[in-house]
């Protein structure tokens, strides 16, 4: 079993939908927590990072932790064509330079 | 500020060829790492530098790969003999320090083993 758990989709959704894309994992050790954003043919990008149970939003994106669950959301509200990209989670465990990535989820905003 | 620069961008050799891939980190960035994504895969780590330092190699296979960074500036990742397995795209990230784990990612390097 891998330790980080991701739907890799696809996913395909209507412009100005609610997107919901989410994570679980089993290692209880990891305790930040990352959402990256790939375009085709880029590098990852860092779209969020926390490190404690509860939302975090920035504009559109919200990043959700329940770390009693061992599972993470990323929420994207009012979704643009712009959002179609690969969203990888990402953690890793206090002191610890390795992040463990998730398999990516592959999005489609529709116009 | 320019990013993580890395070159070629795409490679195409045929297996038991050497190949090299470099990296150019963001300026000041102390740690640098390689990273290997298969198609439909997050990244995973290869190495990981503090300045040019090697300090976790543990997923590096070493019969075939080889790393440096020599000044602690700019890397060099080797695969000799390249084997049709080894088709990936080879990304390098860079962080500066402070509290955020925040790596920043390179466009990477495309590898097609033939």
């Amino acid at each position: 079993q891998k330790e980080v758990e991701q739907d890799p989709g696809p996913l395909s959704v209507p412009e100005g939908a609610i997107v919901s894309l989410n994570c679980t994992y089993s290692n209880s050790a990891f305790q930040y927590f990352m959402w990256y954003r790939q375009y085709s043919r880029k590098g990852p990008e860092l779209l969020m990072y926390t490190y404690s149970s509860g939302n975090k939003e920035d504009g559109r994106f919200t990043a959700q932790v329940d770390k009693s669950s061992k599972y993470i959301s990323l929420f994207i509200r009012d979704s643009q064509p712009s959002d179609s990209a690969t969203y990888l989670c990402a953690m890793t465990s206090f002191g610890n330079e390795k992040l463990t990535f998730g398999t990516g989820t592959r999005l489609t905003i529709i116009p | 500020e320019a990013g993580v620069v890395q070159s070629p961008r795409y490679k195409i050799i045929e297996k038991k060829q050497p190949v090299a891939f470099w990296c150019n980190p963001i300026s000041g960035h102390n740690t640098l790492y390689w990273y290997l994504q298969n198609l439909g895969q997050g990244p995973e780590l290869l190495i990981r530098y503090e300045n040019e330092e090697a300090v976790d190699d543990s997923q590096l296979p070493k019969d075939r790969f080889s790393a440096e960074r020599l000044k602690g500036v700019d890397s060099t990742l080797k695969i000799q003999p390249a084997e049709l397995g080894d088709s990936a795209v080879y990304l390098c990230a860079s962080k500066g320090a402070g509290k955020y784990n925040e790596q920043f990612f390179g466009p990477g390097t495309r590898l097609t083993v033939l």
